[in-house]
């Protein structure tokens, strides 16, 4: 159980056009998701927090009109990346709590973008 | 300061040996603790939650001191799948919050 489902797990794409990554609770109601986004050899750096039907909060740093985030479900949260720079390639990884924060947080499986 | 450190390694160890990671942590106010584990390229998964008495499964076995704001990670009879980076992953506000990880511990475990 407590399956998050994250797409695309890989996406190349040309400066300047944007990119949207889905993250889907398969088998729970998520009312709250985080984005993460990890460099190469650098932690998970905490993006934004996404609550569904309200706004994102956005981590000091975060550009929040460059990262769009979109809760409109309790299983379906999105982030896209707007008028992307190759300073934006990274790992980008969902993740949800299920029920109690003590279980700890799921995670999808990640979006590796590159943008050239 | 950092707010979760982590000693970057990497550890090589035999396999059967075992290892101790250790992380310290700045927020003093932190309720929760885990330690996750990572694979190249692909997303932290969770090993275990660390708990204030001290928690063991199987071969892994987690110790928190909050006085020292210290977290540590024993792993006993070390396989060669155990070989991946191991995250101090703490929950700063204690509720629904995001995590705030170290930068991970690197571990190769050698046949």
């Amino acid at each position: 159980g407590a399956v998050v489902s994250q797409h695309p797990s890989w996406v190349i794409c040309k400066s300047g056009t944007s990119v949207k990554i889905e993250c889907r609770s398969l088998d729970f109601q998520a009312t709250t998701m985080f984005w993460y986004r990890q460099f190469p050899k650098q932690s998970l750096m905490l993006m934004a927090t996404s609550n569904e039907g309200s706004k994102a909060t956005y981590e000091q740093g975060v550009e929040k009109d460059k990262f769009l985030i979109n809760h409109a479900s309790l299983t379906l949260s999105t982030l896209t990346v707007t008028s992307a720079h190759p300073e934006d390639s990274s790992f980008y990884i969902c993740s949800a709590i299920r029920d109690s924060y003590r279980a700890g947080y799921t995670f999808g499986s990640g979006t590796r973008l590159t943008v050239v | 300061r950092k707010e979760v450190e982590q000693d970057p390694g990497p550890f090589n160890v035999p396999e059967g040996a075992t290892v101790a990671f250790n992380c310290t942590y700045s927020n003093s106010a932190s309720q929760s603790f885990f330690w996750y584990r990572q694979d190249c390229r692909k997303e932290p998964k969770l090993l275990m939650s660390v708990y204030s008495s001290g928690n063991e499964d199987g071969r892994f076995t987690a110790q928190l001191n909050r006085a020292s704001q210290y977290i540590s990670l024993l792993i006993r009879d070390s396989k060669l799948s155990d070989s991946a980076t191991y995250l101090c992953v703490v929950n700063p506000g204690g509720g629904a919050d995001g995590l705030t990880f170290g930068k991970g511990t690197h571990l190769i475990i050698q046949p």
